[in-house]
């Protein structure tokens, strides 16, 4: 089936640092990506809609100078997290549109991101 | 405009036991409803969906969900929970008018107990 591969699984970094992650659609072409952010024990929270070729749609409170979305080809997209504070620890996650249907969004492992 | 309540934020049952995750909808479209899990520090997995076909969705590991429109709700529920059944469990709606866009549900972890 469909597989979403998100890399690094887990990053510990200073406090000033750029942190890319990476989201590959392994096996499928992804027209549309979706970033997500998930602080502990509480839901997931769309943080932007990555689409291949054009400029991403970012949520309302996003900063998108601060978390940079890059959708260069069908099978990649990439998360900047710009000079990363402490605040932006989380888990973040992707997930790609199902060009199947079968569910709509097939959804990467994860990332957990700690800011010294 | 579509949102999902999750009524319990934790759930506690014995191995063996039935388990029941309530979960309400608000939706201005015909929804489309899922059950997602996610075991610590992973992504999601899709238990089940509802895509108004059946009103009654059988989904992995025997988990199963009713969708009933005339109480917008959307219960998980199996007969007898299995240890590995021990995570988070997230109520998820999509309108069809949104493309695929989801909205989840504040998310109800689920404890076994021996």
């Amino acid at each position: 089936g469909a597989v979403v591969s998100q890399h690094p699984s887990r990053v510990i970094c200073k406090s000033g640092t750029s942190v890319k992650i990476e989201c590959r659609s392994l096996d499928f072409q992804a027209t549309t990506m979706f970033w997500y952010r998930q602080f502990p024990k509480q839901s997931l929270m769309l943080m932007a809609t990555s689409n291949e070729g054009s400029k991403a749609t970012y949520e309302q409170g996003v900063e998108k100078d601060k978390f940079l979305i890059n959708h260069a080809s069908l099978t990649l997209s990439t998360l900047t997290v710009t000079s990363a504070h402490p605040e932006d620890s989380s888990f973040y996650i992707c997930s790609a549109r199902d060009p199947q249907g079968v569910q709509p969004q097939h959804f990467g492992d994860g990332t957990r991101l700690s800011i010294l | 405009a579509q949102s999902v309540t999750q009524l319990d934020s934790h759930v506690s049952v014995s191995e063996g036991t039935p388990v029941l995750l309530r979960c309400n909808y608000s939706s201005s479209y015909s929804p489309s409803l899922f059950w997602y899990v996610q075991h610590p520090n992973k992504g999601l997995q899709l238990l089940l969906k509802y895509t108004s076909a059946a009103t009654l969705v059988k989904g992995i590991n025997g988990f199963e969900a009713e969708f009933k429109k005339s109480e917008t709700s959307f219960h998980l529920t199996k007969p007898s929970a299995h240890m590995s059944d021990a995570a988070e469990y997230f109520c998820v709606v999509s309108d069809t008018g949104t493309a695929s866009k989801l909205t989840f549900g504040t998310g109800t972890r689920l404890q076994v107990t021996l």
